[in-house]
């Protein structure tokens, strides 16, 4: 099952542009996090926001969440070349005996130089 | 950048064929994951530890065999390869689990072909 769906799959703009991704899920969470993965490498955390929280930023990005609307976006202002990879949201969700993070199939972003 | 390490890093198989991804910490973390990285999937966890000989299935579990002997080893075993399970696959630590899981730890990925 997909918690979290990212929107949109694809995504090029020019350097200097900011970007924005969306996450959507289906059940309540407690947190939900950002990562991004370069091309060939492991996911690194960008991000986790609580679900009592709105906004939260860090550097160049910014983190909203409306729960009301099960819904997510990351922003990335100023974006640079190197900002080029994949990102995805994990949402986490209560199994059978468990919580487990579940994540989107990501946004690939190309930062054109 | 977070100690875990992965190996093979690459390998390919033949159909049939057992094979073992192994996953090492040294972050001392309790709980470990492997996950499988498919396009146009997002992560689906194949199994998770939460301590030394404690392990429990994922969602896609069927076809996987952990164990875990030590804190800082994690082995996946494919007992018999399929074309199916050709996918790269990712190891993760985490210091919290359940209702507070928080950051993950990713190793950089086993890449897997079974022919």
């Amino acid at each position: 099952s997909q918690q979290g769906e990212e929107d949109p799959q694809a995504l090029s703009i020019q350097e200097g542009e900011n970007a924005t991704m969306n996450c959507s899920y289906k059940t309540s969470i407690n947190n939900l996090q950002w990562y991004r993965q370069n091309s060939g490498r492991g996911l690194v955390h960008l991000i986790l926001i609580r679900s009592n929280e709105r906004e939260k930023h860090s550097g160049r990005l910014r983190v909203t969440l409306d729960t009301s609307k099960k819904s997510s976006s990351l922003l990335i202002t100023a974006s640079r070349a190197a900002d080029t990879a994949s990102y995805f949201c994990a949402t986490d969700a209560k199994t059978q005996s468990n919580y487990q993070l579940i994540w989107g199939a990501g946004t690939k972003l190309i930062i054109k130089p | 950048d977070a100690g875990i390490t992965q190996s093979p890093r690459h390998k390919v198989t033949e159909t049939g064929t057992p094979v073992t991804l192994r996953c090492h910490q040294t972050e001392n973390h309790r709980y470990m994951y492997w996950y499988r990285q498919d396009p146009g999937h997002g992560l689906r966890l194949i199994h998770y530890s939460y301590g030394v000989k404690d392990t429990d299935k994922g969602e896609v579990s069927d076809g996987y065999s952990v164990s875990r002997s030590k804190t800082e080893d994690f082995l996946l075993t494919l007992e018999s390869a399929t074309s199916s399970q050709t996918s790269v696959y990712f190891c993760a630590i985490s210091l919290l689990a359940g209702e507070n899981t928080g950051e993950l730890f990713f190793g950089e990925g086993s890449r897997l072909t079974v022919l």
